[in-house]
């Protein structure tokens, strides 16, 4: 299996435009986890869905930020507009949830973003 | 709530030198156990992980940690530290369930001096 796929790496955008982040999860994994990681709050969870229905959004910052996950292959993280302060390590992270594999999670390489 | 504290944001050890890091977990039910490293500039990977039987647990590139469950705690071990294991350590237990989430510590940053 690939593992878990983040694109794109790194985006540099201009403060108030639109970023949109994919993930594409390992086949056959049933949840999903976006994470942001900064030096000053380390790894901080923002959203996670399970069977492609957003379980728990508390992490979640601000109503700029909402994600989707229209399928069981694919999830977006979508800022609109951005601000400088969401530059971040955006980590996406997918896991079989119960049964064997007692949820260990399997994290992308992330998307760098910096907002200029 | 449940909570997992890692105890010192960073740990410097020379080579050669015995690797500790601390991890401690809030709660009267044992979780699953996981520890986590983080490379510069990647993702995290799975170190090793506790589910249940032999509390001592051997992972990757050396590394072993034991459940004590009287102390809640996992602490982190490796006899002989290498210049390779500078990275971040995460900590992170899991109760179990269909969702599959994780609560992690705020992580211990290890440097490993020549």
């Amino acid at each position: 299996d690939a593992g878990v796929i983040q694109s794109p790496r790194h985006e540099v955008t201009e403060m108030g435009q639109e970023v949109t982040l994919r993930c594409k999860p390992i086949s056959g994994h049933n949840s999903l986890f976006w994470y942001r990681q900064t030096m000053m709050r380390g790894l901080e969870l923002l959203i996670y869905f399970n069977n492609n229905v957003p379980i728990d959004d508390s992490g979640m910052p601000e109503d700029r930020f909402s994600a989707k996950m229209p399928n069981a292959s694919f999830s977006t993280l979508k800022i609109q507009p951005s601000e400088p302060r969401d530059s971040a390590v955006y980590f996406c992270a997918s896991t079989a949830g119960s049964g064997s594999s007692y949820n260990e999670q399997f994290f992308g390489p992330g998307t760098r973003l910096t907002v200029l | 709530a449940q909570s997992v504290t890692q105890l010192g944001s960073h740990v410097s050890v020379s080579e050669g030198a015995l690797v500790l890091l601390r991890c401690n977990y809030s709660s009267s039910v044992p979780p699953y156990l996981f520890w986590y490293v983080q490379y510069p500039n990647q993702g995290l990977q799975l170190l090793l992980k506790y589910t249940t039987g032999a509390t001592l647990v051997k992972g990757i590139n050396g590394f072993e940690a034991e459940f004590k469950k009287s102390e809640t705690s996992f602490h982190l071990t490796k006899p002989s530290a290498h210049m390779s294991d500078a990275a971040e350590y995460f900590c992170a237990v899991s109760y179990g369930g269909s969702q599959g989430n994780l609560i992690f510590g705020k992580g211990t940053k290890l440097s490993v001096k020549p």
